[in-house]
Formats: structure tokens, sequence, C-alpha cells
């Protein structure tokens, strides 16, 4: 059974980069794919893009500007980066395979 | 984009009994070239992560039980608990993924009364 474990930074200040790792126990099939999701309290979920095993990328739109998902397959690892972050970044960001298993998810606070 | 709509917010529901959780996207989720429905349900338990129940509207993932299901087409999606138990309480989200970005709706809280 995957499963999939996201760390980092609990606190990052504004205009800062918030850098997050996925570590996945568990083998990479070729069909997966790995998305990054966030849940802020009192709003939608928002899915914030995935990656494919081969390193392909698409982000959300809203997002696109600032957000950069990469994957070291050698490490089992999912990399998340969003550039100058405000306090509507403030998230538990997850990281998912395939939409389906999803990690513990990894609280960041965005403060001023 | 796609927006989905969930409502009612919340829900009190009596163990045994069952629940009809809706959800409405502003475009049919039908992809006509391979004739799938892409409408997922997810859980998230409190103090938990989201976990998936249904995807493609009706197919149950790995080890949900059967008392759930999912009905519906193009743009109308129930999730239906056929015997609510105690631990089925949590927020319940409908997701698309036949555009993107992917989006999700608000949720519905399910409460046992």
């Amino acid at each position: 059974q995957v499963q999939l474990q996201e760390s980092g930074p609990g606190l990052v200040k504004a205009s800062e980069t918030l850098s997050l790792i996925c570590t996945v126990s568990g083998a990479f099939r070729s069909k997966d794919y790995w998305s990054w999701i966030r849940l802020s309290p009192g709003k939608a979920p928002e899915w914030i893009g995935y990656v494919y095993n081969s390193g392909t990328t698409t982000y959300n739109p809203s997002l696109k500007s600032r957000v950069s998902i990469s994957l070291d397959t050698s490490k089992n690892q999912i990399s998340l980066e969003v550039k100058s972050v405000t306090a509507a970044d403030t998230a538990v960001y997850y990281c998912a395979r395939n939409l389906g298993v999803w990690g513990q998810g990894t609280l960041v606070t965005v403060s001023s | 984009e796609i927006v989905l709509t969930q409502t009612p917010l919340s829900l009190s529901v009596t163990p045994g009994q069952p629940a009809f959780i809706p959800c409405k996207s502003s475009q049919s989720l039908l992809r006509t070239s391979d004739g799938k429905t892409y409408l997922y349900w997810y859980l998230q338990k409190p103090g938990q992560s989201p976990q998936l129940l249904m995807y493609e509207v009706s197919n149950r993932f790995d080890g949900v039980p059967d008392r759930f299901s999912g009905s519906g087409t193009g743009t109308e999606f129930t999730l239906n608990i056929s015997r609510v138990e105690a631990e089925d309480v949590g927020v319940y989200y409908c997701m698309q993924s036949l555009q993107l970005p992917y989006t999700f709706g608000q949720g519905t809280k399910l409460e046992i009364k």
C-alpha cells in the first residue's frame, strides 16, 4: 500500500518562497501522476497542479506564475514551490497519487 | 472553469437512516470521446486527510463500504449513503477532473443526530 508524507516548514514569511516535499513509500508506476492540493478553512479545496512520472507538469492557471512542481524518482519525492506567498497561501497542503491516495497533509502558515 | 455547487452545506442524519448529498456542476462532466463522466467524491473525516470514496460517478474506491453509492449524469450528481453510521461524519466534497483546472465543491458537512 503506497503511503505519502508531506514535509516542510510550517511557517513562511510573506513574499518568500514556500517549499514542500512529498515522500512516497512504494514504487512509482509508469502511469502515475502526483498532485498537490490545498485546503483552507471555509474555502473549497484548491487543486494546485500535477506532475507525471515523465516529468510533464500542469498547473492551475490561478497559481501558474508562482508555482513549480518537480519529481525526483531516485529519492521517491515530489516537490512543490510557491513563490511570493501571501496570507492567502495559508493552508494545509496535500500531495496525492492519481487523486486517489493522499498524504496526511502539512499546515503552512504565512506570516507578515 | 467548472463550478461545482454543493447544497446544503450541512446535513444532520439519524444513524441507520439514508443520506443523500447533492453536487451540481456548471457544465456537463461527460467526456463524449470515452463515454466517462469525471466526477469524484471525497470524505474528510475530522482530523484526517480527504479520502476517495467514488470515482467516475459510481465506482467505489478500494475498501469503500457498499453502503456508499454514487449516481447522476451530466450536471447533477448525488452521493448516497444507504444507512448512515457514526463513522461517516465529516465533510463530503465532490470534484471534477474533466477540465483543467480540476475544481471542488464547497463541501457538505454530515453530522449525526
